[in-house]
């Protein structure tokens, strides 16, 4: 059971080139999310899937999209890459929450992106 | 923008003794969670603990939450060198979509052998 995986682990793109950072879950869970942390700060939300289908804009989306391909998969994909955007990045999934209480969210290990 | 804040920042402690860490948060919240963070690696979820209770334990850990303050408490007793790692609060806000929680910046705990 892998749980959730990130790929690539590693990334070093140049100023203006784009990527697409892959995700995917086996847990089944309807809930997906895009973070990306920085040195001394904690996760920042990027965007969210509640479900498959649907997405929604997190705290810092400007200069990201998203793709949720199917239950399993939600790409984040950068369009002309900033240096502003090094950071690590996390995907993670969840159940949906149950009424007002949410569900805990399951984290992959990260991909490191340094932009130069 | 950060709804909860952890204090302190670092905390280094001998293993065998007790590490507190703190949770401060600004909005009222359905509930509150713990998360572990080892070096290089994703965040994993400690305990979930919901606005109408006031303490909560698994294990080595005990939360507890005082809604009054907007505070929140994890104790982890008799530390061990694998508990060396940074640990995050994260709240929701009332009213808001269920699926979002904020993260705060996380204390950062060194077990000393």
């Amino acid at each position: 059971n892998a749980g959730v995986t990130q790929t690539p682990k590693f990334q070093v793109l140049k100023t203006g080139q784009s990527m697409t950072l892959q995700c995917a879950q086996d847990m089944n869970h309807n809930s997906m999310y895009w973070y990306r942390q920085d040195p001394g700060m904690g996760l920042r939300l990027i965007y969210y899937s509640a479900s498959e289908g649907t997405t929604d804009k997190g705290e810092v989306p400007n200069g990201y999209n998203v793709s949720r391909l199917n239950k399993r998969e939600f790409s984040l994909r950068l369009e002309s890459a900033a240096p502003s955007q090094t950071s690590v990045y996390f995907c993670a999934s969840s159940e949906p929450p149950s009424g007002t209480n949410n569900q805990p969210q399951h984290f992959g290990d990260g991909t490191r992106l340094s932009i130069l | 923008s950060q709804q909860g804040e952890e204090d302190p920042q670092a905390l280094s402690i001998q293993e065998g003794e007790n590490a507190t860490m703190n949770c401060s948060y600004k909005t009222s919240i359905n509930n509150l969670q713990w998360y572990r963070q080892n070096s290089g690696r994703g965040l994993v979820h400690l305990i979930l603990i919901r606005s109408n209770e006031r303490e909560k334990h698994s294990g080595r850990l005990r939360v507890t939450l005082d809604t009054s303050k907007k505070s929140s408490s994890l104790l982890i007793t008799a530390s061990r060198a694998a508990d060396t790692a940074s640990y995050f609060c994260a709240t929701d806000s009332l009213g808001s979509s269920a699926s979002k929680i904020i993260f705060g910046s996380g204390t950062r705990l060194s077990i000393r052998p």
